[in-house]
């Protein structure tokens, strides 16, 4: 059974760091593109970043480029989103989602159950 | 690209025939999903491709449309069907973008 479980979420001042694990199990982890997605409270959903199945692309959202990295481990089936400069408008359940393995349909086909992070003075 | 979907709302009985609406501000091709999302879960992918259903997906849950105007049609609205529902582009990206979500509501 395909589970994708974060980790990492918390609450962190304004300027600090965190860094967000998904623990992937129950498919062929180095075989997908996976992503990050955030939902701020009562909001929709936002795309945060993209890495391929490699490492060797990888794209952000506007709003997190230059502050966030997103990484992955393949050896330990394992995607992460270090975040630096937090900021108040960063508060939100981040996602793990796995991308369709076609590629030109790279919806998200799996999702995990998302962590929280608030970010607050 | 900016997805729009249409009402932000909707209040219906259960029973009922729903659609709702996803417009693209460019021509997306087929390159667009269906996610449903209840309170306190991650969001669940329904409809890709424009029209295929996900995997264990039920047969009242269709999804139509290419180029800008996108529907998803829920027969029959049963009670574990009253949820968020957002439509998603995949065709040009670079931001893989989201419409608002629309809320199906118990009227």
């Amino acid at each position: 059974q395909v589970h994708l479980v974060e980790s990492g979420g918390g609450v962190v001042q304004p300027g600090r760091s965190l860094r967000l694990s998904c623990a992937a199990s129950g498919f062929t982890f180095n075989s997908y593109g996976m992503h990050w997605v955030r939902q701020a409270p009562g909001k929709g959903l936002e795309w945060v970043a993209v890495i391929w199945y490699d490492g060797s692309s990888i794209y952000y959202a506007d709003s997190v480029k230059g502050r966030f990295t997103i990484s992955r481990d393949n050896s330990m089936d394992t995607l992460y989103l270090q975040m630096d400069s937090l900021r108040v408008e960063d508060t939100a359940v981040y996602y793990c989602t796995r991308e369709d393995l076609s590629p030109l349909s790279p919806y998200f086909d799996t999702w995990g159950q998302g962590t929280m992070v608030t970010v607050s003075a | 690209l900016v997805m729009t979907q249409t009402p932000a709302t909707l209040s219906v009985s259960p029973g009922e025939r729903v659609t709702l609406s996803c417009r693209a501000s460019q021509s997306v091709s087929s390159y667009l999903a269906w996610y449903q999302q209840k309170p306190g879960q991650a969001p669940r992918l329904l409809i890709y491709d424009a029209s295929t259903r996900a995997t264990g997906v039920p047969a009242r849950f269709s999804g139509s449309g290419s180029g800008t105007e996108f529907t998803l049609t829920i027969n029959s609205l049963q009670s574990e069907d009253f949820a968020v529902y957002y439509c998603q582009q995949y065709d040009n990206w670079p931001p893989w973008t989201f419409g608002q979500g629309t809320k199906v509501e118990i009227k």
